[in-house]
């Protein structure tokens, strides 16, 4: 069974620039979360879908951020325009059900770097 | 209202046990414990449900208190594979959910 797709599994790019990261999910699952990983901020959720509806986008930082989710099989993270402290790892992750529920399954990550 | 985790880091001989704990300050009721290995994701061990309920998993087992909103991860007989950082995740009663502030466990021969 395929897992958690993410790309670009690396992105390096200067700031100012718009970044993009995608997200397939398992096929079934009808939640689907975006986290930040950093060493000083751990592991943070930045927004959660439950049926490509968001519910809960309270972790987004800014408005440079946003998320979509247009169907069941792909979501977006987007960050426009892009600074170094947006450096982290994002993962994807889903499950299914809703939040807290149901195990999640993550994503192998995608590492950015914001020069 | 992230959990907090105790200890923030442990270093055992292969064979010791350990135990990993998590404590939220909001009422919860489902508790969620993952392993994440240096340069991967985290990977789902397992998930209680129910108040005082036991799971387990290999030689992995962990307990849920719920009235005290408090988990603990027990490793018995460490193997070096059970090196990385534990996290709890909490699903608390206001429907939102939380990562802890991670665990990192180093088994040594």
């Amino acid at each position: 069974d395929a897992g958690v797709i993410q790309s670009p599994r690396h992105e390096v790019t200067e700031m100012g620039q718009e970044v993009t990261l995608r997200c397939k999910p398992i096929s079934g699952h009808n939640s689907l979360f975006w986290y930040r990983q950093t060493m000083m901020r751990g592991l943070e959720l930045l927004i959660y879908f439950n049926n490509n509806v968001p519910i809960d986008d309270s972790g987004m930082p800014e408005d440079r951020f946003s998320a979509k989710m247009p169907n069941a099989s792909f979501s977006t993270l987007k960050i426009q325009p892009s600074e170094p402290r947006d450096s982290a790892v994002y993962f994807c992750a889903s499950s299914f059900g809703v939040r807290g529920n149901q195990p999640q399954h993550f994503g192998d990550g995608t590492r950015l770097s914001i020069l | 209202q992230q959990p907090v985790q105790s200890p923030q880091a442990v270093i055992l001989r292969e064979g010791e046990d350990a135990v990993i704990n998590c404590s939220s300050s909001k009422a919860l009721y489902s508790v969620h414990w993952y392993r994440q290995k240096h340069g991967e994701a985290p990977v789902f061990l397992m998930i209680l449900l129910k108040g005082g309920e036991q799971k387990g998993h290999e030689k992995i087992s962990a307990s849920f208190n719920e009235k005290k909103q408090q988990s603990s991860l027990y490793l018995t007989a460490s193997q070096l594979s059970y090196s990385g950082t534990y996290f709890c995740g909490t699903a608390n009663t206001g429907n939102q959910f939380y990562f802890g502030t991670g665990t990192s466990l180093t088994v040594i021969p």
